[in-house]
């Protein structure tokens, strides 16, 4: 069984400033570990995902997470917020690297000038 | 365009009437799904299905079926809705090999007053 706990349903950073999304999980086996983003009446779009290797991972809009087995966590950072990056964002777990996925709560991201 | 197409985008169904969420792709994908989202709460897995013919029950499936007749075609079906099912509904898509994230429609806003 997987599980994810997002830290956090709102945050607020300003632009130029670090956006650092927290998330945990739990899994009984290795995990697959994603992050999706979704906009204002949108489904969501993925922004980058750990299957195997390099345990940090780069994905899209300058987003990057770090896969960190000891702490159970595969937090989400980008180094300048933009205005662009206001929108929900969550954190997800799968037993494969596709499909199946447990979803965290998600976390609001609100950017201010 | 290639993806997702759900319809309709919103519903207001009474209580007790039964409703169909339509959700089609074209990208071939083997494997869709049905996610409710709501409040707080983040994405739930409703229905899957692998392959055309097969589904499975994910993590809220009470209230709510589901049939893949064909690959492109995955339509959810509340048999008797009722105000807990209000929600906004997403279908997604992947292939079922390695790196191959979720492709989200962009939902259907359902209310059951």
């Amino acid at each position: 069984a997987q599980s994810v706990t997002q830290l956090g349903s709102h945050v607020s950073v300003s632009e130029g400033a670090l956006v650092l999304l927290r998330c945990n999980y739990s899994s009984s086996v290795p995990p697959y570990l994603f992050w999706y983003v979704q906009y204002p009446n949108q489904g969501l779009q993925l922004l980058l995902k750990y299957t195997t290797g390099a345990t940090l991972v780069k994905g899209i809009n300058g987003f990057e997470a770090e896969f960190k087995k000891s702490e159970t966590s595969f937090h989400l950072t980008k180094p300048s917020a933009h205005m662009s990056d206001a929108a929900e964002y969550f954190c997800a777990v799968s037993a494969y690297s596709w499909g199946k996925l447990q979803f965290g709560a998600g976390t609001q991201v609100v950017v201010t000038p | 365009i290639a993806g997702i197409t759900q319809a309709p985008t919103s519903q207001i169904l009474a209580a007790g009437r039964r409703m169909t969420l339509r959700c089609t792709q074209d990208m071939r994908h083997n494997a869709m799904y049905w996610y409710r989202q709501d409040l707080g709460l983040g994405l739930r897995l409703i229905h899957y299905s692998n392959t055309a013919g097969t589904t499975g029950k994910g993590e809220v499936p009470d209230g709510y079926s589901v049939s893949r007749a064909n690959t492109d075609d995955f339509p959810l079906t509340l048999a008797s809705a009722v105000p807990s099912q209000t929600s906004v509904y997403f279908c997604a898509s992947s292939d079922t090999g390695d790196n191959s994230p979720l492709h989200f429609g962009n939902g259907t806003r359902l209310t059951v007053t």
